[in-house]
């Protein structure tokens, strides 16, 4: 089955502690893509992947880390987490058609609490 | 940075009657994409319709069509014949063929009424 496998789906953690949210695909995609879902924002992009190796930021990457060594994993890291990083996390990829980024194809989201 | 705007927070709708969902863009690009997302209180997300900015006809799939305005920049999306299972938080998008950003609306609560 064509997936977008996030984990943890729920986390509660402390302020500072280091933790990292894994992300994977099996669909061959080239483009992969982090969200962050916080009430009356929708979701805004936090980096984004065109492949191996390639990253870069979007709307709201301060605090976040990211790295693609591999095409199917795309790992989202929190160095030093805070409150205000509480929030409903979601990967994404794409196929990457000429046109631009197709639709993008969601994992299940992460639900993050910082205290 | 790419602006959407979906001015209509929450929504009701008779089952059965169609229903517009409204969604403008601001960009100056003339290369993009235009997106529709389903979030059913489940939490996941799913995709309804792709337009893309030099697509000449609206787009449709099923019981969805995007009504495309390019010169005023709206996106909106038409479900017709709504049904219960409808009921879910909707989300506009957009996405710049260049630079390969996403960004996405604040959301519309959709409500069927039966």
């Amino acid at each position: 089955e064509a997936q977008v496998t996030q984990n943890p789906r729920y986390l509660i953690t402390v302020t500072g502690k280091k933790l990292t949210v894994t992300c994977s695909q099996n669909m061959n995609h080239e483009y992969m893509s982090w969200y962050r879902q916080d009430p009356g924002l929708g979701l805004r992009q936090i980096y984004y992947s065109m492949n191996v190796e390639v990253t870069d930021k979007g709307d709201v990457p301060e605090g976040y880390k990211v790295s693609r060594k591999e095409k199917r994993n795309f790992p989202l890291i929190l160095e030093s987490p805070s409150p205000n990083q509480t929030s409903l996390y979601f990967c994404a990829s794409s196929l990457e058609p000429i046109q631009g980024v197709g639709e993008l194809f969601f994992g299940e989201g992460s639900r993050l609490t910082v205290l | 940075a790419q602006k959407i705007t979906q001015t209509q927070p929450g929504m009701f709708v008779q089952e059965k009657e169609a229903v517009t969902l409204d969604c403008t863009y601001d960009t100056s690009d003339p290369s993009y994409g235009l997106f529709w997302y389903k979030q059913p209180s489940s939490g996941e997300m799913i995709f309804l319709i792709y337009q893309g900015s030099y697509d000449q006809q609206n787009a449709t799939e099923g019981r969805y069509s995007l009504n495309f305005q390019k010169a005023r920049k709206s996106a909106n999306l038409v479900i017709s014949a709504s049904q219960l299972g409808d009921s879910a938080m909707y989300f506009c998008a957009t996405s710049l063929y260049n630079f390969n950003k996403f960004y996405f609306g604040s959301g519309t609560k959709l409500n069927v009424k039966p």
